[in-house]
């Protein structure tokens, strides 16, 4: 079963507005962490935000913020005030608890800013 | 500078090479992991390694084998290369209070 559901595989924002990228999961595992990573062109992935499960507030990093709703099981990532360099893919992943690390990842939504 | 690094960046194969990919981390991490990555997949787990020594099947395991050489290594082996492994690769090593790093990636074309 697809543990991490990202259903926008594109999204277009103006330059300086807000945009919001939709992340879905599905865990059973009460300690968990939910991660959003960028990839540019360049291909290389680029952490932006990292949200636990137990964590009380919101995680925010710069213009990144985490929507985390957690009986709707949802981490959606809210960019504000894009720019034009934050045309890229974007990348929604889990990592439960447990003995292992393993970081399962969405299919990603890729995001284009336009002036 | 710290980090991941593999090689090679670019690989291309025949049909029924073998190649391996290499992957070292100088951050002391325990657990270290191969991706791939194709269009509209998002990147999907082959293999981790949660400690020098153990290694597990991820979601695609199927026509790949790891090796966990020491705590600094861990390479991906591909036996007999077919054109479904056409892909981008990348290993990525973590440390459950620090996060995830991942190396700049290989991009395999199987012909």
């Amino acid at each position: 079963a697809q543990k991490i559901t990202q259903t926008q595989p594109g999204m277009f924002v103006q330059e300086k507005e807000a945009v919001t990228l939709d992340c879905t999961y599905d865990t059973s595992d009460p300690s968990y962490g939910l991660f959003w990573y960028k990839q540019p062109s360049s291909g290389e992935m680029i952490f932006l935000i990292y949200q636990g499960s137990y964590d009380q507030q919101n995680a925010t990093e710069g213009r990144y913020s985490l929507n985390f709703q957690k009986a709707r099981k949802s981490a959606n990532l809210v960019i504000s005030a894009s720019q034009l360099g934050d045309s890229a893919m974007y990348f929604c992943a889990m990592r439960e608890g447990g003995r292992t690390d393993k970081l399962i990842f969405g299919t990603g939504t890729r995001l284009q800013v336009f002036p | 500078n710290a980090g991941v690094t593999q090689t090679p960046k670019f690989q291309v194969l025949k049909t029924g090479q073998s190649m391996t990919l290499q992957c070292a981390q100088d951050m002391n991490h325990n657990s270290m992991y191969w991706y791939r990555q194709d269009p509209g997949m998002g990147l999907r787990l082959i293999y981790y390694s949660a400690s020098e020594g153990t290694t597990d099947k991820g979601e695609v395991p199927n026509g790949y084998n790891v090796s966990r050489l020491n705590k600094r290594e861990f390479s991906l082996r591909l036996e007999s290369a077919a054109p479904s492994q056409t892909s981008v690769y990348f290993c990525a090593s973590s440390t459950r209070d620090l996060g995830y790093t991942f190396g700049s990636g290989t991009r395999l074309t199987v012909v």
